[in-house]
């Protein structure tokens, strides 16, 4: 069974930049893509991008180009996100998702429990 | 403002059957498949239903997903207290190169 563990909680400053993990165990971890996901306090569930660890290729939404960084070591199963110059606006919980995708399909199979990132002066 | 759009809250008895349902367009339902989530507050959401209709090993008969045009909907018979939770729709945007969520839907269990 696939497990994934997310670090801990942050609470960060405004224009502060953070960095959350995310451990896979329990299954194939390189050759899937592992995506990052924010939930904003009220909100729907946002998707930020995505890395396939044997590709080392990631791909951003347009509104996180430039600001966000998603990169994952395969020697350890670990993926990272990187936000930078936060605000306010991106006080969410933060979560990693592993997907499968193909021509017309595009699922999340496993999923972390969430890391909540709060931006405050 | 979600790409998908759901209803905000549904609700329903014990033992009710209940539907929710996610409206898009031609560049993500339309085109590609949609799948379903469980979600409860502080818990990692859940995969109950890919490629519209299929469900993963664990998850009960009772959840059921379908598709017609732009349209999707989650059904859920036999309703249960457990099944109180928010639930969302997602699939993938050919025009926004991305995957995209509907904005969630509570279910109260009455």
């Amino acid at each position: 069974q696939v497990q994934v563990v997310q670090s801990g909680a942050e609470v960060k400053k405004p224009g502060s930049s953070v960095k959350v993990s995310c451990k896979a165990s329990g299954g194939t971890f390189s050759s899937y893509g592992i995506n990052w996901v924010r939930q904003a306090p009220g909100q729907g569930l946002e998707w930020m991008g995505r890395i396939v660890p044997i590709l080392g290729l990631a791909t951003y939404a347009q509104k996180f180009q430039g600001r966000v960084t998603i990169t994952a070591d395969k020697s350890t199963s670990t993926s990272y996100m990187d936000l930078s110059s936060l605000r306010s606006e991106d006080t969410a919980v933060y979560y990693c998702a592993r997907s499968r995708d193909g021509y017309d399909y595009y699922y999340f199979d496993y999923w972390g429990q969430g890391t909540l990132v709060t931006v405050s002066s | 403002q979600s790409v998908l759009t759901q209803p905000p809250s549904a609700s329903g008895t014990p033992g009710q059957r209940v539907t929710i349902s996610c409206s898009g367009s031609s560049s993500n339902i339309e085109s590609n498949t949609v799948s379903w989530y469980l979600h409860l507050p502080g818990t990692a959401p859940k995969l109950l239903i890919y490629s519209n209709n299929q469900r993963p090993s664990g998850v009960p008969d009772r959840f059921s997903g379908s598709k017609s045009g732009t349209s999707a909907s989650l059904a859920i018979s036999g309703l249960q207290s457990e099944d109180e939770a928010d639930y969302y729709c997602a699939a993938w945007d050919d025009s926004l190169n991305g995957p995209v969520f509907g904005g969630g839907t509570k279910l109260t269990v009455l």
